[in-house]
């Protein structure tokens, strides 16, 4: 599981809240990656991270913050969540040229 | 996790037997190619990679065979067994290095192995 952890591992919340997900991991790993995955559109990067306090966008990063204060963490913000960012959230590492991912993080918004 | 195998193309197989799953890939610049299996409910789980320079690469009974002539990658399942059943999805990338380093997902194939 290259040492990700993610969390919440569940969550239902409603339209307008925000909400937050945390990525963990143990191996000091410098880029990390938030992506979205849903049926038909496969793996979309949200936003990822080439150090702390280094970020950039993704493909889909309308309605996304993203922060990494410190090298193990990397936290995903809706700010305001809507139904359409109902999905599975998973958090990668780069480990050699290859990413790794965490176990996801199943997110439903009514 | 199973919402992940809904529209996907599917191959069935029966245990025992040999399993070819296929991918194109869009970049020709592209030099660097990971497969992934998904199972149900669990995030994707690194099973092979080749580089562009290689047109075969073999692991424990899988098998990645890349060309770039028509820009294909196709997964050697052999053997496969009921614990294989799960979706499968190449990824491509430029490069290892730099903060453009990203990744692209096909969107995958499910697999289901009768027993």
């Amino acid at each position: 599981d290259a040492g990700i952890t993610q969390s919440p591992r569940h969550k239902v919340t409603e339209t307008g809240t925000p909400v937050t997900l945390r990525c963990h991991q143990t191996e000091n790993h410098r880029y990390m990656y938030w992506y979205r995955q849903d049926p038909g559109h496969g793996l979309r990067l949200i936003h990822y991270s080439y150090g702390v306090k280094d970020t950039d966008k993704g493909e889909v990063s309308d309605g996304y913050s993203v922060s990494r204060s410190k090298t193990e963490d990397f936290l995903l913000t809706l700010e305001s969540a809507t139904s359409s960012q109902t999905s599975v959230y998973f958090c990668a590492i780069k480990g050699g040229e290859t990413q790794y991912f965490g176990p996801g993080t199943r997110l439903l918004v009514l | 996790g199973e919402s992940v195998g809904l529209h996907l193309p599917t191959l069935s197989v029966q245990e025992g037997d040999n399993s070819i799953i296929n991918c194109a890939y869009s970049n020709s610049a592209s030099d660097y190619f990971i497969w992934y299996k998904q199972e149900s409910g669990k995030g994707p789980q690194f099973i092979i990679d080749i580089r562009s320079n290689m047109d075969k690469r073999q692991g424990q009974r899988v098998t990645v065979l890349l060309n770039k002539t028509v820009k294909h990658l196709s997964l050697q399942i052999a053997a496969t067994q009921p614990g294989d059943s799960a979706v499968y999805f190449c990824a491509e990338t430029m490069g290892s290095g730099g903060s453009n380093y990203k990744l692209t997902f096909g969107k995958g194939t499910l697999l289901t192995v009768n027993p």
